[in-house]
């Protein structure tokens, strides 16, 4: 996943225009990715997901990139709403065995709507 | 039905106390995990339970516990609280590879 940083990267965007919100992941093995959404005073919530087989995924008003070219992948928001206001983190699962399950998360991305 | 619940959700605690938190996992998940989220170093894993067994750990020190009870109800223990353990607690419950959070206990450290 990304490496932590001491600033969260903010996008700004208005009200109907559409959002992209980018991740960069360093291992080429790496092979699922999910992106969260993390509203003020909330826990992440789960908005899509892609698998290493897959370059595109689409949901109800968003999308997923891959590109394992460049390990990248980018969260698409179509018609931005202000209840899409939050903190966007993309996360790639961890199992170290055993049936454990973990997730290392990059450090996010704030979008905030202007009406 | 219900979501994952973390009580307390708010916590002042001071230096060198110690401080339990508490989760409650979504009905019928046997796995629960922790996070710390700081503005500094973001979402970290701390910890997994699953039937009442730790199964994995991150790279947290030994201030940092947790136990599991038979009904999956989990806590976690900080003790000798310093000041950069102020954080934003995070409990997920997992089932079929698929994590859901709480809302977080939101812990002061003075």
């Amino acid at each position: 996943g990304e490496s932590v940083g001491l600033h969260l990267p903010t996008l700004s965007v208005q009200e109907g225009d559409n959002s992209i919100i980018n991740c960069a992941y360093s291992n080429s093995a790496s092979d699922y990715f999910i992106w969260y959404k993390q509203e003020s005073g909330k826990g992440p919530q789960f908005i899509i997901d892609i698998r290493s087989n897959m370059d595109k995924r689409q949901g109800q008003r968003v999308t997923v990139l891959l590109n394992k070219t460049v390990k990248h992948l980018s969260l698409q928001i179509a018609a931005t709403q202000p209840g899409d206001s939050a903190v966007y983190f993309c996360a790639e699962p961890f199992t170290p065995g055993a049936g454990s399950y973990q997730l290392t998360f990059g450090k996010g991305t704030k979008l905030s709507v202007i009406p | 039905k219900a979501g994952v619940t973390q009580t307390p959700r708010y916590l002042i605690k001071t230096r060198g106390q110690q401080v339990t938190l508490s989760c409650s996992p979504i009905s019928g998940h046997r796995s629960v995990s922790w996070y710390q989220q700081t503005p500094g170093q973001g979402l970290q894993f701390l910890f997994e339970y699953f039937s009442e067994t730790q199964r994995n750990k991150g790279n947290f020190p030994g201030r940092f516990s947790g136990r599991q009870f038979s009904n999956s109800r989990s806590e976690m223990n900080v003790s000798t609280l310093e000041l950069g353990d102020s954080a934003l607690y995070l409990c997920a419950s997992t089932k079929d590879y698929e994590q859901y959070f709480g809302p977080g206990t939101r812990l002061t450290v003075t």
